[in-house]
């Protein structure tokens, strides 16, 4: 039972540059989202989906784009990225996004932004 | 705005050391009470969690915490610490009529001495 997958592990970009940070899971959770780790600031919450084709913002959407096609995969895009956007992405799920079922998290995605 | 407080950014303490940390937060209406820890180098695990009933919740590895709804406080405690509880710790929380915002405190960094 994998879990939470996310790759790639680090990824450094130029500034303007676009790419994806792959999410999927394998245990059928309805609730994914994407956090931020930066220090001093805990986790914010990026964007996160109650299910395949919903999706919607959270605390710090701009620069983000998200889409769920399926259950399994939630894919963050980075349009253009900027130092800003320098930080630890994690992806998390969870059965409901109700609240009362635990978040599972990756592994994370270090991303360096120069 | 709504927020989650951590009032302490580090902690150093010593082996068998007791350990409280302090979480507030300032929603209203009933909420979910989580606590997550991230050993080093490792993703964010579930410590503990309250949804409803008594307010002294345990959790695993010795922890609990205690909910006052009057303070609008969820305190995470450990009568004596070991070496392996270094790590971050962040308190979070979540509307229980909101779906998918769970919140995060900015996390504590603890440190125990052998």
């Amino acid at each position: 039972n994998a879990g939470v997958t996310q790759t790639p592990k680090f990824q450094v970009l130029k500034t303007g540059q676009s790419m994806t940070l792959q999410c999927a899971q394998d245990m059928n959770h309805e609730y994914m989202s994407w956090y931020r780790q930066d220090p001093g600031m805990g986790l914010r919450l990026i964007h996160y989906s109650v299910g395949a084709g919903i999706t919607d913002q959270g605390e710090v959407p701009n620069g983000y784009n998200v889409s769920r096609s399926t259950t399994e995969d939630f894919p963050l895009r980075l349009l253009s990225a900027a130092p800003s956007q320098t930080s630890v992405y994690f992806c998390a799920s969870s059965v409901t996004g109700t609240g009362n079922s635990p978040l599972h998290f990756g592994n994370g995605t270090r991303l360096t932004v120069t | 705005a709504q927020s989650v407080s951590q009032h302490n950014h580090h902690v150093i303490l010593s082996e068998a050391a007791s350990l409280e940390l302090g979480c507030n937060y300032s929603y209203g209406g009933t909420v979910n009470l989580f606590w997550y820890v991230q050993y080093p180098g490792q993703h964010l695990q579930l410590l503990l969690k309250y949804f409803s009933g008594d307010p002294l919740v345990k959790g695993i590895k010795g922890f609990e915490a205690e909910f006052i709804k009057s303070k609008f406080s969820f305190n995470l405690r450990k009568p004596s610490v070991q070496w392996s509880d270094t790590a971050e710790y962040f308190c979070a929380v979540t509307r229980t009529d909101s779906w998918g915002k769970l919140q995060f405190g900015a996390g504590t960094q603890v440190v125990v001495t052998p």
